[in-house]
């Protein structure tokens, strides 16, 4: 079993432009969750999907926008990057409101 | 509003001692209470995770422990070493609807040979 995997594993982008990060659950999870983890600072909830659905969603403005696939796999979007969306951003994977599992993280640099 | 505390912040002792880090949450109504280790840059590995209704869980040389009433989690490392340098994170799980983990800040320790 691969666990969670997420990709790229860095990734720089110029303020304004648009990202889009990925994650792979656990075999036989349903269910992802997306954390920012600004340096020095513990992750902070994004928002969770469940059957193709975004189920719960943290104080994130809109420009943070996710999908999750049939497969179960996700992408986290973020529109109009800030200088302030520089951090590590984890996904975690459950079967359903089970114990997340945590993926190694992509490590987004905004210039 | 929900929150976790962890004090403190950054932790340094020299290699076999054997230290406390503390995590306070304000909703005594928590699930579970799970504990994480970071290495820099890297992505979060689960320590112990203690269900609502346990009082501790051990690990090796880890021990946690849950008090609801107070509020209060302890993580308890035994005979410190080097390689047990991280920045350690616990996180509260209320459960419900409720599918997101709260985190605190963080402990960074360092052990020194």
């Amino acid at each position: 079993d691969a666990g969670v995997t997420q990709s790229p594993t860095h990734l720089i982008k110029t303020r304004g432009q648009q990202v889009t990060l990925r994650c792979s659950p656990k075999s036989g999870h349903d269910t992802v969750s997306w954390y920012q983890q600004a340096l020095g600072q513990g992750p902070q909830f994004i928002f969770q999907y469940y059957e193709e659905e975004e189920r719960q969603r943290g104080n994130f403005p809109d420009r943070f926008s996710g999908h999750q696939f049939p497969n179960y796999s996700s992408e986290l979007n973020v529109n109009a990057l800030l200088l302030g969306d520089s951090a590590l951003y984890l996904c975690a994977s459950s079967l359903d409101l089970d114990t997340q599992y945590f993926g190694p993280g992509t490590r987004l640099t905004v210039l | 509003k929900q929150e976790v505390t962890q004090i403190p912040a950054a932790l340094s002792v020299p290699e076999g001692e054997n230290l406390v880090l503390n995590c306070s949450f304000t909703d005594s109504a928590i699930y579970n209470l799970q504990w994480f280790r970071q290495d820099p840059g890297k992505g979060l590995t689960s320590l112990l995770l203690i269900q609502s209704s346990q009082r501790e869980q051990t690990s090796g040389r880890l021990n946690a422990s849950l008090d609801k009433s107070s509020g209060r989690s302890t993580l308890y490392i035994a005979a410190s070493q080097p390689g047990d340098s991280a920045t350690y994170l616990c996180a509260a799980f209320y459960g419900g609807s409720q599918g997101n983990l709260i985190f605190g800040k963080g402990t960074k320790l360092s052990v020194k040979p």
